[in-house]
């Protein structure tokens, strides 16, 4: 099966910093990546989607600004969200997808804004 | 307005009892999945279902699709502490071809 790493796993900001998630394909090339953002005791919820070398597609709701998302490659994509605030704390999976849309799941980044 | 509704949203079983996790929606779907997730991780897919009526068993995991292709449901046999987990379903949807999933069943099996 595919591999999929994130970094960092778990990370713990102060409330107006800046943080950013790496998800790598290690094993294939994503051409399409999508990040879901998931509270306590909910499903995953689409937030994003980009591909290589083009501007991300946000869903309803999700603030392009706040979130910066870069598919710079198409083993390499970041999340960045910038001036956390508590409200943001959550947990973060990556899903980077081949050609024919097969998508895989990232191990997620649990982020905890203080 | 949820794409896909699951039923129960939360169950709390016995070891050795059954179980069965319910996967709505008025929609029409090409194919259906299901995913368990563990708590601190990703989704792992669990099985696809593809055609109306279709079955599909995982040990002792029994998978249905609806002959209308709108509903799946999972029965756990037996069930076990290692059962544990955030029961998903999840269909292809959007523009991008994405993953939307649904509300999902958290399944708790106590010793």
């Amino acid at each position: 099966g595919a591999v999929v790493s994130q970094h960092p796993s778990r990370v713990i900001c102060k409330s107006g910093t800046s943080v950013k998630i790496e998800c790598r394909s290690l094993d294939f090339q994503a051409t399409t990546m999508f990040w879901y953002r998931q509270f306590p005791k909910q499903s995953l919820m689409l937030m994003a989607t980009s591909n290589e070398g083009s501007k991300a597609t946000y869903e309803q709701g999700v603030e392009k600004d706040k979130f910066l998302i870069n598919h710079a490659s198409l083993t390499l994509s970041t999340l960045t969200v910038t001036s956390a605030h508590p409200e943001d704390s959550s947990f973060y999976i990556c899903s980077p997808a081949r050609v024919n849309n097969e998508q895989f799941f990232g191990p997620g980044t649990r982020l905890t804004v203080l | 307005t949820q794409l896909l509704e699951q039923s129960p949203q939360f169950l709390s079983i016995q070891e050795g009892e059954n179980l069965t996790v319910y996967c709505n929606s008025s929609s029409v779907f090409s194919s259906l999945q299901w995913y368990r997730q563990e708590p601190g991780e990703g989704p792992v897919l669990l099985v696809t279902v593809v055609t109306g009526g279709e079955v599909k068993k995982l040990k002792r995991l029994t998978f249905q699709f609806g002959d209308a292709r709108k509903d799946s449901s999972l029965h756990i046999t037996a069930a076990q502490p290692g059962d544990t987990g955030l029961y998903l379903c999840a269909v292809i949807s959007g523009s991008a071809r994405q993953l939307t999933f649904g509300s999902g069943t958290q399944l708790t099996v106590l010793p």
